[in-house]
């Protein structure tokens, strides 16, 4: 079954604890992307990949890393969790088009995160 | 990059249209205007997508006026299962990847 899978689907940790959060997809898709989405705010994007070893900063990369060595897995890594990053985060993936196209995303289960 | 602009809720009952807008004044040229849905605790799911004019698959539809700054989902005769929120994008991968979502249209469709 082509899908997107995220782990863990919940966390709860403490101030300052390493955490990374795994996504894999297995559609062979370039493009690959973490969201948080907060009450109020929709969806932000924090990083995203056009394929390995290519990643970028989205709208609020900030506190996250993420690293893209295969094409099927996008880790989101935070080195240093603060409460402000307690969310609910989406990995996303999709084919990488032409440059005049845009091709549906396809997101995993969500991974809610708090930190206490 | 493209900011979009929906309303923050809207009520429907069963049976009715539902027009949802999302405005985009800042739209470029490359960029394409693509809708998803999204339930509690699940990942968005796309709908639909187009370019310009109308789009029609089997869930909804999509209107694009000629000058593009804005694009309506309609959703016929929604039923309880519809409500959810549904978001706007505008882009493209000629912005590189970037992708900004609007805040989301929260629906809800009363028996």
């Amino acid at each position: 079954e082509a899908q997107v899978t995220q782990n863990p689907r919940y966390l709860i940790t403490v101030t300052g604890k390493k955490l990374t959060v795994t996504c894999s997809q297995n559609m062979n898709h370039e493009y690959m992307s973490w969201y948080r989405q907060d009450p109020g705010l929709g969806l932000r994007q924090i990083y995203y990949s056009m394929n390995v070893e290519v990643t970028d900063k989205g709208d609020v990369p900030e506190g996250y890393k993420v690293s893209r060595k295969e094409k099927r897995n996008f880790p989101l890594i935070l080195e240093s969790p603060s409460p402000n990053q307690t969310s609910l985060y989406f990995c996303a993936s999709s084919f990488a088009g032409g440059l005049s196209s845009y091709n549906e995303q396809f997101f995993g289960p969500g991974t809610r995160l708090t930190v206490l | 990059l493209a900011k979009t602009t929906q309303p923050i809720s809207m009520d429907s009952y069963e049976g009715q249209e539902v027009n949802i807008t999302c405005s985009h004044n800042n739209i470029a040229t490359n960029d394409y205007i693509t809708w998803y849905q999204q339930f509690p605790s699940q990942g968005p799911r796309f709908i639909i997508q187009g370019y310009k004019t109308k789009v029609t698959n089997e869930v909804a539809s999509l209107f694009i006026p000629a000058d593009r700054k804005s694009s309506t989902l309609s959703l016929p005769r929604v039923s309880l299962s519809d409500t959810a929120v549904y978001y706007c994008l505008v882009g493209g991968w000629n912005q590189g990847g970037k992708l900004i979502f609007g805040q989301g249209t929260e629906l809800s469709v009363k028996p």
